[in-house]
Protein backbone atom coordinates (compact mmCIF):
# COMPACT_ATOMS: atom_id res chain seq x y z
CA UNK A 1 0.00 0.00 0.00
CA UNK A 2 0.81 3.75 0.08
CA UNK A 3 3.42 5.10 2.52
CA UNK A 4 5.77 7.73 3.47
CA UNK A 5 8.76 7.98 4.87
CA UNK A 6 10.38 10.46 6.97
CA UNK A 7 13.99 10.49 8.53
CA UNK A 8 14.03 9.74 12.51
CA UNK A 9 14.83 12.79 14.94
CA UNK A 10 15.24 14.31 16.70
CA UNK A 11 17.21 16.74 14.10
CA UNK A 12 18.66 19.27 16.49
CA UNK A 13 20.30 22.48 15.06
CA UNK A 14 21.73 25.89 15.79
CA UNK A 15 19.55 28.79 15.15
CA UNK A 16 20.81 30.04 11.41
CA UNK A 17 21.49 26.78 10.50
CA UNK A 18 20.45 24.86 6.83
CA UNK A 19 17.34 22.32 7.53
CA UNK A 20 16.97 19.47 4.84
CA UNK A 21 14.03 16.35 6.99
CA UNK A 22 13.78 13.64 4.17
CA UNK A 23 10.70 12.36 2.72
CA UNK A 24 10.21 9.70 0.55
CA UNK A 25 7.33 7.41 -0.79
CA UNK A 26 5.55 4.71 -2.32
CA UNK A 27 2.30 5.29 -3.96
CA UNK A 28 0.88 3.91 -7.20
CA UNK A 29 -1.01 6.79 -9.58
CA UNK A 30 -0.49 10.88 -8.87
CA UNK A 31 -0.42 11.42 -5.31
CA UNK A 32 -0.22 15.14 -3.90
CA UNK A 33 2.57 15.47 -1.55
CA UNK A 34 2.17 17.76 1.88
CA UNK A 35 4.25 19.00 4.77
CA UNK A 36 2.30 19.37 8.30
CA UNK A 37 3.78 20.99 11.33
CA UNK A 38 2.80 20.62 14.55
CA UNK A 39 3.94 22.73 17.72
CA UNK A 40 3.93 21.37 21.12
CA UNK A 41 0.08 20.87 22.37
CA UNK A 42 -1.94 22.11 19.15
CA UNK A 43 -3.10 20.65 16.17
CA UNK A 44 -1.80 20.00 12.76
CA UNK A 45 -0.87 22.77 10.23
CA UNK A 46 -0.32 22.83 6.91
CA UNK A 47 3.39 23.89 5.70
CA UNK A 48 3.09 23.56 2.33
CA UNK A 49 2.00 21.35 -0.74
CA UNK A 50 2.72 20.18 -4.26
CA UNK A 51 0.16 18.41 -6.09
CA UNK A 52 2.26 17.46 -9.53
CA UNK A 53 5.88 16.42 -10.30
CA UNK A 54 8.70 19.00 -10.48
CA UNK A 55 6.34 21.25 -8.25
CA UNK A 56 7.48 23.36 -5.73
CA UNK A 57 5.79 24.17 -2.45
CA UNK A 58 7.14 27.10 -0.60
CA UNK A 59 5.93 29.01 3.04
CA UNK A 60 7.48 31.06 5.44
CA UNK A 61 11.17 30.17 4.44
CA UNK A 62 10.40 26.47 3.52
CA UNK A 63 10.63 24.80 0.63
CA UNK A 64 10.13 21.17 -1.05
CA UNK A 65 9.98 20.07 -4.66
CA UNK A 66 8.07 17.43 -5.56
CA UNK A 67 10.08 14.92 -7.42
CA UNK A 68 9.17 12.02 -8.89
CA UNK A 69 12.17 9.77 -9.81
CA UNK A 70 13.29 9.42 -6.76
CA UNK A 71 10.17 9.76 -4.99
CA UNK A 72 11.15 12.09 -2.82
CA UNK A 73 9.66 15.60 -1.32
CA UNK A 74 12.16 16.66 1.51
CA UNK A 75 11.63 20.00 3.34
CA UNK A 76 14.68 22.92 3.55
CA UNK A 77 15.30 25.78 4.69
CA UNK A 78 17.90 27.92 4.12
CA UNK A 79 18.15 29.45 8.26
CA UNK A 80 15.94 28.29 10.93
CA UNK A 81 14.66 30.02 13.64
CA UNK A 82 14.34 28.84 17.27
CA UNK A 83 10.40 29.03 16.30
CA UNK A 84 10.60 26.42 13.69
CA UNK A 85 11.09 24.07 17.16
CA UNK A 86 8.25 21.59 16.16
CA UNK A 87 7.17 18.10 14.62
CA UNK A 88 7.28 18.57 11.15
CA UNK A 89 4.88 15.34 9.19
CA UNK A 90 5.46 14.70 5.61
CA UNK A 91 2.00 13.19 4.12
CA UNK A 92 0.36 11.94 0.93
CA UNK A 93 -3.08 11.72 -0.66
CA UNK A 94 -3.64 9.09 -2.77
CA UNK A 95 -5.37 9.57 -6.43
CA UNK A 96 -9.25 10.47 -6.01
CA UNK A 97 -8.68 9.49 -2.43
CA UNK A 98 -9.47 11.62 0.43
CA UNK A 99 -7.46 10.19 3.31
CA UNK A 100 -3.66 11.37 4.63
CA UNK A 101 -1.20 8.93 4.57
CA UNK A 102 1.32 10.40 7.21
CA UNK A 103 4.66 9.94 8.17
CA UNK A 104 5.80 9.45 11.49
CA UNK A 105 6.92 12.46 11.67
CA UNK A 106 10.33 14.53 12.73
CA UNK A 107 10.99 16.09 15.58
CA UNK A 108 13.30 19.46 14.99
CA UNK A 109 15.41 21.42 18.10
CA UNK A 110 16.66 24.39 17.07
CA UNK A 111 18.95 25.94 20.20
CA UNK A 112 19.73 30.04 20.46
CA UNK B 1 -13.38 32.65 11.52
CA UNK B 2 -13.07 30.19 14.43
CA UNK B 3 -11.57 27.58 12.51
CA UNK B 4 -12.18 24.11 13.57
CA UNK B 5 -12.91 23.29 16.54
CA UNK B 6 -12.93 20.40 18.95
CA UNK B 7 -14.38 19.54 22.27
CA UNK B 8 -13.60 18.51 25.23
CA UNK B 9 -9.67 19.14 24.69
CA UNK B 10 -8.79 16.34 27.03
CA UNK B 11 -10.77 13.21 28.36
CA UNK B 12 -9.55 10.67 30.81
CA UNK B 13 -11.89 7.28 30.93
CA UNK B 14 -11.73 3.75 32.00
CA UNK B 15 -11.61 0.55 30.02
CA UNK B 16 -14.90 -0.44 28.62
CA UNK B 17 -16.67 2.75 28.77
CA UNK B 18 -17.80 4.79 25.72
CA UNK B 19 -16.59 8.15 24.58
CA UNK B 20 -18.21 10.60 21.85
CA UNK B 21 -15.67 13.55 20.83
CA UNK B 22 -17.36 16.45 18.98
CA UNK B 23 -16.07 18.85 16.14
CA UNK B 24 -17.66 21.70 14.29
CA UNK B 25 -15.77 22.27 10.52
CA UNK B 26 -14.28 25.63 9.62
CA UNK B 27 -17.12 27.35 8.32
CA UNK B 28 -17.73 26.68 4.53
CA UNK B 29 -16.71 23.27 4.89
CA UNK B 30 -18.54 20.17 4.41
CA UNK B 31 -16.71 17.32 4.63
CA UNK B 32 -14.79 16.10 8.48
CA UNK B 33 -12.21 13.34 8.58
CA UNK B 34 -10.97 12.16 11.80
CA UNK B 35 -7.63 10.94 12.39
CA UNK B 36 -6.18 9.04 15.52
CA UNK B 37 -2.62 10.35 16.59
CA UNK B 38 -0.85 7.42 18.98
CA UNK B 39 2.22 9.53 21.26
CA UNK B 40 5.70 9.83 18.89
CA UNK B 41 3.58 8.44 15.61
CA UNK B 42 2.03 9.92 12.45
CA UNK B 43 -2.49 10.61 12.81
CA UNK B 44 -4.00 7.35 11.18
CA UNK B 45 -6.71 7.87 9.50
CA UNK B 46 -10.09 6.87 10.95
CA UNK B 47 -12.84 7.89 8.30
CA UNK B 48 -14.28 10.65 6.30
CA UNK B 49 -17.87 12.04 6.63
CA UNK B 50 -19.93 13.79 3.53
CA UNK B 51 -23.34 14.73 3.36
CA UNK B 52 -24.30 13.04 6.46
CA UNK B 53 -22.38 9.58 5.60
CA UNK B 54 -19.19 7.72 5.94
CA UNK B 55 -17.28 8.00 2.72
CA UNK B 56 -14.18 6.24 3.37
CA UNK B 57 -13.11 4.40 6.33
CA UNK B 58 -9.62 3.40 7.26
CA UNK B 59 -8.17 0.42 9.03
CA UNK B 60 -10.39 0.52 12.24
CA UNK B 61 -12.63 -1.97 14.29
CA UNK B 62 -16.36 -1.35 14.51
CA UNK B 63 -15.86 0.13 18.22
CA UNK B 64 -14.91 3.55 16.55
CA UNK B 65 -18.45 4.86 14.73
CA UNK B 66 -19.50 8.15 13.68
CA UNK B 67 -21.97 10.59 12.62
CA UNK B 68 -22.15 14.28 10.64
CA UNK B 69 -25.20 16.34 11.32
CA UNK B 70 -27.21 18.83 8.97
CA UNK B 71 -24.83 21.63 9.86
CA UNK B 72 -21.54 19.63 8.76
CA UNK B 73 -20.69 19.12 12.60
CA UNK B 74 -19.66 15.84 13.34
CA UNK B 75 -18.75 13.43 16.30
CA UNK B 76 -16.68 10.33 16.83
CA UNK B 77 -18.02 7.37 19.10
CA UNK B 78 -15.34 4.91 20.98
CA UNK B 79 -17.45 1.66 22.55
CA UNK B 80 -15.51 -0.78 24.86
CA UNK B 81 -12.55 1.32 25.18
CA UNK B 82 -8.87 -0.05 25.29
CA UNK B 83 -5.94 1.34 26.59
CA UNK B 84 -4.54 1.02 23.46
CA UNK B 85 -7.36 3.72 22.49
CA UNK B 86 -5.44 6.46 24.60
CA UNK B 87 -4.43 8.69 21.66
CA UNK B 88 -4.95 12.22 20.57
CA UNK B 89 -7.54 12.57 18.16
CA UNK B 90 -7.84 15.01 15.52
CA UNK B 91 -10.76 16.23 13.72
CA UNK B 92 -9.61 17.90 9.61
CA UNK B 93 -12.29 20.03 7.60
CA UNK B 94 -12.28 20.38 3.89
CA UNK B 95 -14.15 21.33 0.73
CA UNK B 96 -14.08 18.91 -1.57
CA UNK B 97 -10.78 17.71 -2.37
CA UNK B 98 -9.10 20.96 -1.34
CA UNK B 99 -6.56 20.85 1.50
CA UNK B 100 -7.99 19.72 4.66
CA UNK B 101 -7.39 22.47 8.11
CA UNK B 102 -6.50 20.53 11.34
CA UNK B 103 -7.97 21.23 15.01
CA UNK B 104 -6.38 21.03 18.00
CA UNK B 105 -7.44 17.91 18.60
CA UNK B 106 -9.30 15.66 22.14
CA UNK B 107 -6.78 14.37 23.85
CA UNK B 108 -8.17 10.85 25.19
CA UNK B 109 -6.56 8.95 28.29
CA UNK B 110 -7.87 5.28 28.94
CA UNK B 111 -7.16 3.97 32.56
Amino acid sequence: GNSVTQMEGPVTLSEEAFLTINCTYTATGYPSLFWYVQYPGEGLQLLLKATKADDKGSNKGFEATYRKETTSFHLEKGSVQVSDSAVYFCALTEDSSYKLIFGSGTRLLVRP
Amino acid sequence: DAGVTQSPTHLIKTRGQQVTLRCSPKSGHDTVSWYQQALGQGPQFIFQYYEEEERQRGNFPDRFSGHQFPNYSSELNVNALLLGDSALYLCASSSGLAEAFFGQGTRLTVV
